[in-house]
């Protein structure tokens, strides 16, 4: 199978943008899905196909898409985004998911 | 609101089997897949495959195939993942997750068992 790269960190300060991305092959062809994981919480669906965003997810958060590289960006970062996101890849039916190795969000 | 409780902490020898519970509530439970997927110290998410609670089907990743069998039961909307011939490198967190159809990605995640596997 695939696999998608995420890098292993990203640093800003309150109030930056935040942008990580996820690069694969496959995703010319397939969609990426992102999730937030903080310590002592479960794993939350942040953006769906690309660049939707579930409801409830603030509009701070976005994805855009380019070739073979997504990008998730989070505009006006606050001290609760920090934690571990996650991208996520798949065709529709009988195909592997694919995950990223994460990427650690530091908010300085 | 959707809940996914997952059974407690698991501590197994190798080559013993270890089986985790996944109860769904907040949904129609047949109506949305069931992934399960792990993460092992250090290391990142690893998908093992999905159940289709309405008919039962499964679809294993290919790495666990021979050792896992994911099953559910409707009637205490419970989902299950076992898998056998533990070894040291099956320590792990071990997560359930509801999705959609098609299964391309989860929507909501459990809390996660830890399986530990040591002699």
């Amino acid at each position: 199978s695939h696999e998608l790269t995420q890098p292993p960190s990203v640093s800003v300060s309150p109030g930056q943008t935040a942008r990580i991305t996820c690069s694969g092959d496959a995703l010319t062809k397939q969609f990426v899905f992102w999730y937030k994981k903080k310590a002592g919480q479960a794993h939350v669906l942040i953006m769906y196909r690309d660049s939707q965003r579930p409801s409830g997810i603030s509009e701070r958060f976005s994805g855009s898409s380019s070739g073979t590289t997504v990008t998730l960006t989070i505009s006006g970062v606050q001290a609760e985004d920090e934690a571990v996101y996650y991208c996520q890849s798949a065709g529709i039916y009988n195909t592997p998911w694919v995950f990223g190795g994460g990427t650690k969000l530091t908010v300085l | 609101q959707v809940q996914l409780v997952q059974s407690g902490a698991e501590v197994k020898k190798p080559g013993a089997s270890v089986k985790v519970s996944c109860e769904a509530s907040g949904y129609t439970f047949t109506y949305y897949f069931i992934h399960w997927v792990r993460q092992a110290p250090g290391q990142g998410l690893e998908w093992m495959g999905w159940i289709n609670p309405n008919s039962g089907g499964t679809l294993y990743a290919q790495e666990f195939q021979g050792r896992v069998t994911m099953t559910r039961d409707t009637s205490i909307s419970t989902a299950y993942i076992e898998l056998s011939g533990l070894r040291s490198d099956d320590t792990a967190v071990y997560y359930c997750a509801r999705g959609g159809d098609p299964p391309t990605n989860a929507d909501d995640w459990g809390q996660g068992t830890t399986v530990t596997v040591s002699s």
